[in-house]
């Protein structure tokens, strides 16, 4: 019973690094999310899909790119890495029940730090 | 002004007190409301969702209030493994994106 499976867990990265990470849920969720979580300033939506083939913005887009070309996956890409960017990052995934979302089922998150 | 907004605390409060949380939305068309609690270092999972009649689940108390655009969260006889963050989130118009606030946190001590 896997739910949303966030990857890596922790990654440390210097200034300038490109990366990926990836998130996969087994719910067939239609809607996916990523957030980033920093201390005073709660979960804040980077983009966002609704389904396959599908991606949008969220409130805090800049230096982000995603993909979803799996139902099951959404990638969230940092191409050049700045220290503005360390932060935990959470995937979450809602099913849709009628014509919206609902709940968000949140992975464990991936601890990442720009040095 | 944020979309939602929650009094960061902590609150500190004694083992079987009684403790309430508000948080306030801006967008008076959002559909969906929701309490999520956060343990330290984990990810956020949901608490309860919160109807327009409220709804209560055990010691937990969520209500509503469209008018005023809030929503509250009340914890009845707190125990030490309430200590947590607890994080309002509503699903703004479109049902597509769920806004969390900063989140509350909640000491409940011996």
């Amino acid at each position: 019973n896997a739910g949303v499976t966030q990857t890596p867990k922790f990654r440390v990265l210097k200034t300038g690094q490109s990366m990926t990470l990836l998130c996969a849920q087994d719910m067939n969720h239609e809607y996916m999310y990523w957030y980033r979580q920093d201390p005073g300033m709660g979960l804040r939506l980077i983009h966002y899909s609704v389904g396959e083939g599908t991606t949008a913005k969220g409130e805090v887009p800049d230096g982000y790119n995603v993909s979803r070309l799996k139902k099951q996956n959404f990638l969230l890409g940092l191409e050049s890495a700045a220290p503005s960017q360390t932060s935990v990052y959470f995937c979450a995934s809602s099913p849709v029940r009628g014509p919206r979302s609902t709940e968000a089922f949140f992975g464990q998150g991936t601890r990442l730090t720009v040095v | 002004r944020k979309e939602v907004e929650q009094d960061p605390g902590p609150f500190n409060v004694p083992e079987g007190a009684t403790v309430a949380f508000n948080c306030t939305y801006s967008n008076s068309a959002s559909q969906s409301f929701f309490w999520y609690r956060q343990d330290c270092r984990k990810e956020p999972k949901l608490l309860m969702s919160v109807y327009s009649s409220g709804n209560e689940d055990g010691r937990f108390t969520a209500q509503l209030n469209r008018a005023s655009q809030y929503i509250s969260l009340l914890i009845r006889d707190s125990k030490l493994s309430d200590s947590a963050t607890y994080l309002c989130a509503v699903l703004a118009t479109g049902g597509f994106k769920t806004i969390f606030g900063a989140g509350t946190r909640l000491f409940v001590k011996a």
